[in-house]
């Protein structure tokens, strides 16, 4: 069965930098795109930013572009998101999710159960 | 971006009920690229309806999504327990994929 583990999660202070990871297990993850969505506290569900199945195409939300990194290891089966430069508006439960095809623009089919990230001083 | 707007923002209702939850785009979504995602306290979302009316997996008989263009539709016919959460619209058409607010359904 599908299973997506986040990790990498934590607290931080303002300004500082976090990489978290995402474990695929269950399905082919080469064939597919991936993406990075997150919720604040009691708020609702934010896009952040995708990759394709190859990782030659990325996208990123206003919000984070040139701070956030994503990236993707198909030998480790392995998603990345580099979160650099952290505002305390990041603090945030960090889910990473799976496109149902090999392109970017399929909805979300399977999801992680989140990573933390509390940025605070 | 598509700027997705759900509502209402909370729906409360009775086990039994039925339940419609609205989200608006302010532009058109193309190709019906529109999902639906349930989410309990403390868990996942969870996908229900993608391409706006077609049920994911797993995703029981009695939800139900229409609609195309800018107005969109997820119906539950008959609440149970389970069904009470926050329900999300998603468009996945463009290469900024948006997530409308939420609408919570509640025990009345």
């Amino acid at each position: 069965q599908v299973q997506l583990v986040e990790s990498g999660g934590g607290v931080v202070q303002p300004g500082r930098s976090l990489r978290l990871s995402c474990a695929a297990s269950g399905f082919t993850f080469s064939s597919y795109g991936m993406h990075w969505v997150r919720q604040a506290p009691g708020k609702g569900l934010e896009w952040v930013a995708g990759v394709s199945y190859d990782g030659s195409n990325k996208y990123y939300a206003d919000s984070v572009k040139g701070r956030f990194t994503i990236s993707r290891d198909n030998s480790k089966n392995t998603l990345y998101l580099q979160v650099n430069s952290l505002r305390t508006e990041d603090t945030a439960v960090y889910y990473c999710a799976k496109a149902a095809g090999v392109q970017l623009f399929y909805y979300f089919d399977y999801w992680g159960q989140g990573t933390l990230v509390t940025v605070s001083s | 971006d598509i700027v997705l707007t759900q509502s209402p923002g909370t729906l409360s209702l009775s086990p039994g009920e039925r339940a419609t939850l609205s989200c608006r785009a302010r532009q058109s979504v193309s190709s019906s690229y529109l999902a639906w995602y349930q989410q309990k306290p403390g868990q996942a979302p969870r996908l229900l309806i993608y391409g706006a009316s077609s049920r994911a997996t797993g995703t029981p008989v009695r939800f139900s999504g229409s609609g195309s263009g800018t107005d969109f539709t997820l119906t539950i016919s008959r609440l149970e327990p389970e069904d009470f959460a926050v329900y999300y619209c998603q468009q996945y058409g463009s290469s900024r994929w948006t997530f409308g607010q939420g609408t919570k359904v509640e025990i009345k």
